[in-house]
Order: C-alpha cells, then sequence, then structure tokens
C-alpha cells in the first residue's frame, strides 16, 4: 500500500521561531517521487519540492530545506526564521514510478503569528 | 506565463443537477489530472489524460462523474445527478511531460462545488 502520513494536523508559532513539519511515507516500490506543496488561504496548491527515491541529499532554498531519510521514509521540512506569510495547509505527496496517481498526506495547518 | 486555470472558481448547485467544471492546463503541457479534496484533507485523485484520452480514470468515485478533453488541452469535469456527498474543491493539474515521467504536477486554484 502507498501512503503518506502527517501526523501533524495544526502548528501554531510565533515569527522567527523555526518550524519543523513531519512527513512519514509508506510504500514497496524502489522508484518513487516525493512533493512538498503548500496551499495557501487562496486554496491554490504551489509546488514547492520534489525529490526521487534515489536522492537522499538534503535541499536548502533560502529558508526552507528538506531532510530525506530512507531508512526511517520519512521526508521532513524545515522553515527557518518563519514568517507570517509562511501561514497556509502544507502538504506532502508521494508518487510511484509508473503510477498517474499522486497520494497527499491529510496535510499539516501552520500559523505563524506575528 | 499563465498557469492552470478553472471555471467557475465557485458552484452551487441543488442535489439532483448536473454540473461542469472547467479545466485549462498551461500551455504545451500533455498531461492533467483532476483531483478532489474535501475539507481538511489531501486531494485525491480522480483521472488522467494523456493528449486527448483517458489514460487513466481509477479515481472516478462512480458513473455520475465523467471527464473529457476532445482537443487534448480544456478538459472539462461532468457530475451528473449531483448528490451533497460531491461538495468539494475539484482540482486541476497539469504537467509538462506523460504521468510515468514524473514530472511536476502544477495545480490550479480549483472550483468549490457546494451541493445543497
Amino acid at each position: 500500500a502507498q501512503k503518506v502520513t502527517q501526523a501533524q494536523t495544526e502548528i501554531s508559532v510565533v515569527e522567527k521561531e523555526d518550524v519543523t513539519l513531519d512527513c512519514v511515507y509508506e510504500t514497496r516500490d524502489t522508484t518513487y517521487y516525493l512533493f512538498w506543496y503548500k496551499q495557501p488561504p487562496s486554496g491554490e496548491l504551489v509546488f514547492l519540492i520534489r525529490r526521487n527515491s534515489f536522492d537522499e541529499q538534503n535541499e536548502i532554498s533560502g529558508r526552507y530545506s528538506w531532510n530525506f531519510q530512507k531508512s526511517t521514509s520519512s521526508f521532513n521540512f524545515t522553515i527557518t526564521a518563519s514568517q507570517v506569510v509562511d501561514s497556509a495547509v502544507y502538504f506532502c505527496a508521494l508518487k510511484m514510478w509508473g503510477n498517474n496517481d499522486m497520494r497527499f498526506g491529510a496535510g499539516t495547518r501552520l500559523t505563524v503569528k506575528p | 506565463g499563465a498557469g492552470v486555470s478553472q471555471t467557475p472558481s465557485n458552484k452551487v448547485t441543488e442535489k439532483g443537477k448536473y454540473v461542469e467544471l472547467r479545466c485549462d492546463p498551461i500551455s504545451g503541457h500533455t498531461a492533467l489530472y483532476w483531483y478532489r479534496q474535501s475539507l481538511g484533507q489531501g486531494p485525491e485523485f480522480l483521472i488522467y489524460f494523456q493528449g486527448t484520452g483517458a489514460a487513466d480514470d481509477s479515481g472516478l468515485p462512480n458513473d455520475r462523474f465523467f471527464a473529457v478533453r476532445p482537443e487534448g488541452s480544456v478538459s472539462t469535469l461532468k457530475i451528473q445527478r449531483t448528490e451533497r456527498g460531491d461538495s468539494a474543491v475539484y482540482l486541476c493539474a497539469s504537467s509538462l511531460v506523460p504521468s510515468g515521467l514524473t514530472d511536476t504536477q502544477y495545480f490550479g486554484p480549483g472550483t468549490r462545488l457546494t451541493v445543497l
């Protein structure tokens, strides 16, 4: 079975705090892709990152960083020095090579307070 | 450039009515997907088009749901005899290359469907 679990339903932080959003996935496939999307209040899903199963290098993009660990089937997302504009629902998703559907987690609602 | 667009942004209908939801993908994108997002949940796959044909409709919940993409660009999701349980946000996404190559999917703003 393919499944994505985002155990944190809601997180609230104060501006400038660092915050990590957890994502744990399940798949028996060896070739797969992991994604993070941001869904601000406007509703549109915004692509943040894609990572394939053969690339475990961590990635940093500005204040965002991602930690991919196959040993624990996790693909966690950290926002450093959070800002109010980071407030949104964040989704982790899994897509197996050769499959057409992306499996999304239930999302984590992040609220950053000034 | 222009992203994925969806119309209408909101649709309110009565139980039993027929609705059509439209998706205009990013120009040049060959793959098109429909997802449904219920309140508090992540999007769930409905159907995938590669070009004009529905390559995978395994996510459609029942035969009241149907989608077309006659010219390989714009797609229409059609729901017959709507039920209250169909109320959700319907999202469309497109990607440059076929699904098997797992290109990134870019999403539209969605259509919020409310069935009274």
